[in-house]
């Protein structure tokens, strides 16, 4: 089974703190993603990495960087967390077809006081 | 540019009921089309997706889904719901070629009473 997990579930920091959420699939997966959940407006793509290294912008980039220094592990990286970046984080990898399904994690919760 | 609207945020059904959770996609080029279901506090995980071939696609847990091109649609359907289908369900589109991300719909809260 393929499998997606991500550092923490719940996870709790003060604006202006330098936040790190970290993935890592197990299943040799080229592409990997990250997205904000919030309710109402579905899933909202941050960012995603097609190969080690490689990283491209998704919707919603700002207030956000990522880190692929090897292929199982996409990390997210708040420089500066900020209140409106409280919410649900969840990572994803596949590989590399067009049709290939999307693995989800089970995401982290954070909340940014 | 791809773009996915689910009708309805939230859908009620009694326990042996249909189920029908609506989705409408637009797609400059074939699309292909999933549909994931989320349960509480937990990752989205995949119920079916159709690429090429056989329209009617099945999934798990009795779900099935039809791509209908001419009404740019990809309904979600389930004979009889039980209660543990009561979850969130997302639909999806990615263009199927080049660098596929997937564009989300809003996302469906399918409730089921007894």
């Amino acid at each position: 089974d393929v499998k997606v997990t991500q550092s923490s579930r719940y996870l709790v920091k003060r604006t202006g703190e330098k936040v790190f959420l970290e993935c890592v699939q197990d299943m040799d997966h080229e592409n990997m993603f990250w997205y904000r959940q919030d309710p109402g407006l579905g899933l909202r793509l941050i960012y995603f990495s097609y190969d080690v290294k490689m990283k491209e912008k998704g919707d919603i980039p700002e207030g956000y960087s990522v880190s692929r220094e090897k292929k199982e592990r996409f990390s997210l990286i708040l420089e500066s967390a900020s209140t409106n970046q409280t919410s649900m984080y969840l990572c994803a990898s596949k590989l590399a077809g067009a049709a290939d399904t999307q693995y989800f994690g089970p995401g982290t919760r954070l909340t940014v006081l | 540019a791809q773009s996915v609207t689910q009708l309805g945020s939230h859908v009620s059904v009694s326990e042996g009921a249909l189920v029908l959770l609506r989705c409408n996609y637009s797609s400059s080029v074939p699309p292909y089309l999933f549909w994931y279901v989320q349960y509480p506090n937990q990752g989205l995980q995949l119920l079916l997706k159709y690429t090429t071939g056989a329209t009617l696609v099945k999934g798990i847990n009795g779900f099935e889904a039809e791509f209908k091109k001419s009404e740019t649609s990809f309904h979600l359907t389930k004979p009889s719901a039980h209660m543990s289908d009561a979850a969130e369900y997302f639909c999806a589109v990615t263009k199927g070629s080049g660098y596929s991300t997937l564009t989300f719909g809003k996302g469906t809260m399918l409730l089921v009473s007894p």
